[in-house]
């Protein structure tokens, strides 16, 4: 069975900062992994995904993200925060390419960003 | 080009009624999934369709049914609707089942039970 645990509900960061979202997640199977992004009454949008391929991960809006399979960890960062990435972030694994469509959420992450 | 609709965007129903949500992939996906996301949680899977059959069923009781058409839309259909019920529910979809062609979500339906 796969999980995902989402280290801290909540993060706040000023303006400027670095940003560090942790996840962690257990599966029984190599995990395809993915950082989704969602603004207040809006559906997720991928922010990054891991698919077997490079460890680190480049995804959209400067974020991207390291999978450490010793570690079972695949946390998302961007060295500088923006006002306009305050929103909830999602990490999600999932068991292999066919299972994409059936992955596996943590309960998110508010990130809130200080001026 | 539009991408996932989903429809009605918001709506209220009493225990016990029945609830059908409906979902349009965008044009050329094949592939339609099921998400429910209550307030404060992550989504959980509820139903994959790819080719108009069901290739995936979450942890969710018989109440929960769906289906895919011939243009490759979507229902989810809730009978003897439970308070429990209430969540956001978001539907994603993709050119096939595959992970390389990644998933896009619709902005949900956000259903109330009273």
């Amino acid at each position: 069975a796969q999980s995902v645990t989402q280290l801290g509900s909540h993060v706040s960061v000023s303006e400027g900062a670095l940003v560090l979202l942790r996840c962690n997640y257990s599966s029984s199977v190599p995990p395809y992994l993915f950082w989704y992004v969602q603004y207040p009454n809006q559906g997720l949008q991928l922010l990054l995904k891991y698919t077997s391929a490079a460890t680190l991960v480049k995804g959209i809006n400067g974020f991207e993200a390291e999978f450490k399979k010793s570690e079972t960890s695949f946390h998302l960062t961007k060295p500088s925060a923006h006002m306009s990435d305050a929103a909830e972030y999602f990490c999600a694994v999932s068991e292999g390419d066919t299972n994409a469509g059936k992955s596996t959420f943590g309960d998110g992450t508010t990130l809130t960003v200080k001026p | 080009d539009a991408g996932v609709t989903q429809s009605p965007t918001h709506l209220i129903k009493t225990r016990g009624q029945h609830v059908t949500l409906r979902c349009s992939p965008i044009s050329g996906h094949k592939s339609v999934s099921w998400y429910q996301q209550v307030l404060g949680q992550g989504p959980q899977f509820i139903f994959q369709y790819y080719e108009k059959e069901e290739r995936g069923r979450g942890n969710f009781p018989d109440r929960f049914s769906a289906r895919q058409f011939p243009n490759y839309s979507s229902e989810l259909n809730v009978n003897a609707l439970l308070l429990g019920d209430s969540a956001l529910y978001l539907c994603a979809s993709s050119p096939r089942q595959g992970l390389g062609y990644g998933y896009t979500f619709g902005s949900g339906t956000r259903l109330t039970v009273v």
